[in-house]
């Protein structure tokens, strides 16, 4: 049974530092790997898809890093700023038929001024 | 274009109850799936369907059932609510994206609450 852990589970930051954000996975045989951001109370927004061949996928400030045989993935956000604050989630998509994804638990994050 | 929609937005229901919750896809978007996330915890699936048929299942008890319609929007049925239902049931739709597999995309959810 996959699980999906997320370090650390809360961070706060001040505006303008980078920082980077930690998923591991226990199982390997995943066919990609997405990170997501939530807003209190609301939806999830997709900000990267990795494919489970990929190293890294890049949008913007962000970066996400994949290493499928150590079972672990990272999100980098650089200059960061107070909009970013939010809760991050990692999920990993497995190579059923369904694709199902299995998330962690989160990361929440909040950038102060 | 209009992202994923979920209705209703809130529900507040009793012990016991029945509930249905919809979600219509992205326009153009075949696959729908769901997911409970419980206050404080990553989502969890629930069910996956592709062109009307359920093509995975996660792990919930009978009470919970689903189905797609012709027009690719989902409904999520939950029968004899227990206070552990209450959850943020969200709605996903999927693309396929080649070699990179399926991109979900979620809708805003429902808040169920159950008293």
């Amino acid at each position: 049974k996959q699980e999906v852990t997320q370090i650390p589970a809360a961070l706060s930051v001040p505006e303008g530092e980078n920082l980077v954000l930690n998923c591991s996975f226990t199982d390997s045989a995943i066919y990609n790997l997405q990170w997501f951001r939530q807003d209190p109370g609301k939806g999830l927004t997709s900000l990267l898809l990795i494919q489970s061949s990929q190293r890294e996928q890049t949008s913007g400030r962000l970066n996400a890093s994949l290493d499928k045989s150590s079972g672990r993935s990272t999100l980098y956000i650089a200059a960061s700023q107070p909009g970013d604050s939010a809760t991050y989630l990692c999920a990993v998509g497995d190579t059923g038929t369904a694709s199902k994804l299995t998330f962690g638990t989160g990361t929440r994050l909040q950038v102060t001024l | 274009d209009a992202g994923v929609t979920q209705s209703p937005t809130h529900l507040i229901k009793t012990r016991g109850q029945h509930v249905t919750l919809r979600c219509s896809p992205i326009s153009g978007h075949k696959s729908v799936s769901w997911y409970q996330q419980v206050l404080g915890q990553g989502p969890q699936f629930i069910f996956q369907y592709y062109e009307k048929e359920e093509r995975g299942r996660g792990n919930f008890p009978d009470r919970f059932s689903a189905r797609q319609f012709p027009n690719y929007s989902s409904e999520l049925n939950v029968n004899a609510l227990l206070l552990g239902d209450s959850a943020l049931y969200l709605c996903a739709s999927r693309l396929y994206r080649g070699l990179a597999g399926w991109e979900q995309y979620f809708g805003p959810g429902t808040r169920l609450t159950v008293t």
